[in-house]
């Protein structure tokens, strides 16, 4: 599968706590992003790293790319409690239509 | 600016039945493609349209799954006839071009097939 695998498959924290989220895929790839999923705003895409680039910044989340490791991790600071979500990687692989290959998840739970 | 939209927002059906989803993109977007997401697991791409072409539909179950986008615009995805494991969520997304953009999705048609 080119799918990523996310870890942990879930993760719960106090507010104001940070989250941590790691990626890792399988192929080479031209991009990852990260994208978030709950029931009010359905999946909303947050942040696009490219194969070249290794740390982005934006607002409260920091998103790394390692390509030797083939892993990614998204930091979100200062967790609110509307960060609580389902967060995926998705990658767009290096051979293909430039689809985009979504990983399993990881459901964070920000308690107030 | 309006986001991408996609009807009905559920739909049970017994099975062996046929459904079809209807999805309307953001204006402008070339780009359209439908996900399939089953409850616990990720998005899983079905096809890819670029304007009214297909650009890879590998991942699509031909033998009862068919999409169409007719005049580069809307979009239809069908199923006949329906098995108990198309019990899903279908997702439309759309974006400027394939590749390095965003996609953007619509809120999904929730299928319970009995």
């Amino acid at each position: 599968s080119q799918q990523g695998e996310e870890d942990p498959q879930a993760l719960s924290i106090q507010e104001g706590e940070n989250a941590t989220m790691n990626c890792s895929y399988k192929t080479s790839i031209n991009n990852l992003q990260w994208y978030r999923q709950n029931s009010g705003r359905g999946l909303v895409h947050l942040i696009l790293i490219r194969s070249n680039e290794r740390e982005k910044h934006s607002g409260r989340l920091r998103v790394t790319l390692d390509t030797s490791k083939k892993s990614s991790s998204l930091l979100i600071t200062a967790s609110r409690a509307a960060d609580t979500a389902s967060y995926f990687c998705a990658t767009d692989v290096q051979t293909g239509a430039n689809n985009l290959f979504f990983g399993t998840g990881t459901r964070l739970t920000v308690i107030p | 600016e309006a986001g991408v939209a996609q009807s009905p927002r559920y739909k049970i059906i017994e099975k062996r039945q046929s459904v079809a989803f209807w999805c309307n993109p953001i204006s402008g977007h070339a780009t359209l493609y439908w996900y399939q997401q089953i409850l616990g697991q990720g998005p899983k791409l079905l096809i890819q349209f670029q304007n009214n072409g297909v650009v890879d539909d590998s991942q699509l179950p031909k033998d009862r799954f068919s999409a169409e986008r007719l005049k580069g615009v809307d979009s239809t995805l069908k199923i006949q006839p329906a098995k108990l494991e198309d019990s899903a969520v279908y997702l439309c997304a759309s974006s400027p071009g394939p590749g390095a953009y965003e996609q953007y999705f619509g809120p999904g048609t929730r299928l319970t097939v009995t």
